[in-house]
């Protein structure tokens, strides 16, 4: 039973580039949260997708989009690259259900320096 | 940014010793959660509290809902070495909220 998986592990973009993440959830989740993690910092709530839709949506810039597919799979995309986007994103994937059980499944993280 | 205040920012313990640590916030959760993060991985659920002075353990880990629902406690108790990592506290009141984490350092 796969857990979540995101790709890339590791990228490097320069200011003003866009970059698209992506993230499949585990077995039998049906939705998707993303998060920022500055070094030495906690995730920081992006957004969260259930139904092809973002439900929830934390306190990012326009710049942050994303899109889940009917597989339940999602990317996170980040226009016009700022240093400061320079991060670890983590996908979490859940069951909707279970939305208020804190029960995140977490995948390794997609390391993005922007330079 | 971050609302939650979590305590302390790092220790550093002697294997078989107690560790604690808590969290702290200015607004009401209805449910506080326990993660914790290994390097080069995303954070593990370690406990979930789901009502106000509700206390749980999981093994040698016991955590507690605070009874005004802005604070939670992490204990671990005769820690090992493999307790090493970074403690995130987090509340959840729609989305969810973690705190800076605890970065624990176990010797030998």
């Amino acid at each position: 039973d796969a857990g979540v998986t995101q790709s890339p592990t590791h990228l490097i973009k320069t200011r003003g580039q866009q970059v698209t993440l992506r993230c499949s959830p585990k077995s039998g989740h049906d939705t998707v949260s993303w998060y920022q993690q500055a070094l030495g910092q906690g995730p920081q709530f992006i957004f969260q997708y259930y139904e092809e839709e973002e439900r929830q949506r934390g306190n990012f810039p326009d710049r942050f989009s994303g899109h889940q597919f009917p597989n339940y799979s999602s990317e996170l995309n980040v226009n016009a690259l700022l240093l400061g986007d320079s991060a670890l994103y983590l996908c979490a994937s859940s069951l909707f259900a279970g939305r208020n059980t804190g029960e995140l499944f977490f995948g390794e993280g997609s390391r993005l320096t922007v330079l | 940014g971050q609302q939650l205040n979590q305590s302390p920012q790092s220790m550093f313990i002697q294997e078989g010793e107690d560790v604690s640590m808590n969290c702290t916030s200015s607004s009401i959760f209805n449910t506080w959660l326990w993660y914790k993060q290994d390097p080069g991985e995303g954070p593990v659920l370690l406990i979930a509290l789901y009502k106000a002075g509700e206390l749980t353990s999981n093994g040698r880990l016991t955590a507690q809902f605070g009874t005004t629902r802005k604070d939670s406690f992490l204990n671990i108790s005769a820690s090992i070495p493999s307790d090493v990592g970074i403690y995130f506290c987090a509340g959840q009141e729609g989305d969810m909220r973690f705190g800076a984490g605890t970065r624990l350092t176990v010797k030998p």
